[in-house]
């Protein structure tokens, strides 16, 4: 069963600390693996997009990597603001049909305090 | 930001009333799909559109129904709603060529049937 996974659930961090969000995931065939962020009350924003042959990419002070042989993707963020405090889901698409199917994770609801 | 809208943002309205949800993007997207999300738990996909005069259902049974008239707009309808129909309904564009391609979403709407 395609499944996508993410831990911790929820995170409180302070302001100007560093935090790693995991991802782990059963989606097969893969095709790509993104992260996005999602503020309450909104829809979720596109943070990064890693296919099969990339293992890190970063985005500001985000910065995702991608293990496809463990099935496993982490998402850090550098000099966490109060603004990071969103959810953060993590999709997997598989190349088994023309839609590209996405499967979400719940995400980690990330709180940032001062 | 993405060009795609949803209206209303917020809904508060009595069992039995029909809705219409409306959704409209401006990127000439082909692709389109609603998605619902309770708190706290994953996106799951009810509906989906390749292209004009093409919708679909998604992995999640939905007493809703959409139409897809014009490539823009794509939107999406209670006849009779109920309790259990209280939750986010998110939209969603792409565009239709295979690989990498990205889905931009609305900001939602938060429907509330009482």
């Amino acid at each position: 069963k395609n499944q996508v996974e993410q831990s911790p659930q929820s995170l409180i961090i302070l302001e100007g600390k560093n935090c790693t969000l995991q991802c782990n995931y059963t989606v097969s065939p893969f095709s790509n693996l993104r992260w996005y962020k999602q503020d309450t009350g909104r829809g979720p924003v596109s943070l990064t997009i890693m296919t099969f042959s990339e293992n890190t990419k970063s985005n500001r002070r985000y910065t995702a990597t991608l293990d496809a042989d463990t099935k496993q993707s982490s998402l850090h963020i550098t000099a966490s603001q109060l603004s990071d405090s969103a959810s953060y889901i993590c999709v997997v698409s598989d190349r088994g049909s023309t839609l590209g199917r996405l499967y979400f994770g719940r995400g980690t609801q990330l709180t940032v305090w001062p | 930001e993405a060009d795609i809208y949803q209206t209303p943002r917020y809904l508060v309205i009595g069992t039995g009333k029909k809705i219409t949800l409306e959704c409209s993007q401006t990127m000439g997207h082909d692709k389109m799909y609603w998605y619902q999300q309770d708190p706290g738990m994953e996106l799951h996909l009810i509906h989906y559109s390749y292209g004009v005069n093409s919708t679909e259902k998604g992995d999640l049974s939905s007493e809703s129904t959409v139409s897809r008239i014009r490539t823009e707009h794509f939107p999406l309808t209670l006849e009779s709603a109920r309790p259990s129909h209280t939750s986010q309904y998110l939209c969603a564009s792409s565009e239709s060529h295979q690989g990498s391609y990205e889905q931009y979403f609305g900001p939602g709407t938060r429907l509330t049937v009482t």
